[in-house]
């Protein structure tokens, strides 16, 4: 089972910031956050990941909580391009798998 | 280009007839994935491999069969595929398997007649 908890779906304005919340109140010291996405049956792509420090990149910032028990995704400019299924993803163990929970589906309209 | 490529994209074919979907990966990494994709189910692991000759079963791997006999290729063999074997498959691949960041590839959509 995955071990974290997203919302099912959310809607953004393109141009403004998608922040995708995601609950990982199991988490360990020593487990990895990481966010995909995929976009409509491709392959999914990662975007980001983090331990416990905030992290940004090109494409997203990651923000973690103190407690490391919740993360936010933030796109700081959503374009239509942006509209996918995003996976929080807790990594497990060492064997490399990725649990892939439901993920949220974020719609961004014009 | 870095990538991981996957043949066939799509298949149609019929029950109990021996199948084989490639996958290659052109970044010289050492771990190899394969996963399923189902409506409802997310993305399940079906086998993996730390390394070339290193192959070991994820949660799915009942129907499947892989080998690993040189680092860029990790193929998928069906031996009598069934209908409920009708799914979205993934080839994934990353440096090391604790490595950050794993590459999929594009997908093949198999159906099971």
């Amino acid at each position: 089972d995955a071990k974290t908890t997203q919302p099912p779906s959310m809607d953004c304005a393109e141009g403004r910031a998608a922040n995708l919340p995601c609950n990982h109140s199991t988490i360990s010291g020593n487990e990895y956050v990481y966010w995909y996405r995929q976009i409509h049956s491709q392959g999914p792509q990662y975007i980001i990941h983090g331990l416990k420090n905030n992290e940004t990149n090109e494409m997203a910032s990651l923000i973690i909580t103190e407690d490391r028990k919740s993360s936010t995704l933030i796109l700081p400019h959503a374009t239509l391009r942006d509209t996918a299924v995003y996976y929080c993803i807790v990594r497990e163990d060492n064997t490399g798998k990725l649990i892939f929970g439901q993920g949220t589906t974020l719609q961004v309209k014009p | 280009e870095a990538q991981v490529t996957q043949n066939p994209r799509y298949l149609i074919t019929v029950t109990g007839k021996k199948l084989t979907v490639t996958c290659s990966q052109n970044m010289n990494h050492e771990y190899m994935s394969w996963y399923r994709q189902d409506p409802g189910l997310g993305l399940r692991q079906i086998y993996y491999s730390m390394n070339v000759e290193v192959t070991d079963k994820g949660d799915v791997p009942e129907g499947y069969k892989v080998s690993r006999k040189e680092k860029r290729n990790f193929p998928l063999i069906l031996e009598s595929p069934s209908p409920n074997q009708t799914s979205l498959y993934f080839c994934a691949s990353s440096f090391l398997a604790g490595g950050l960041e794993q590459f999929f590839g594009p997908g093949t959509r198999l159906t099971v007649l």
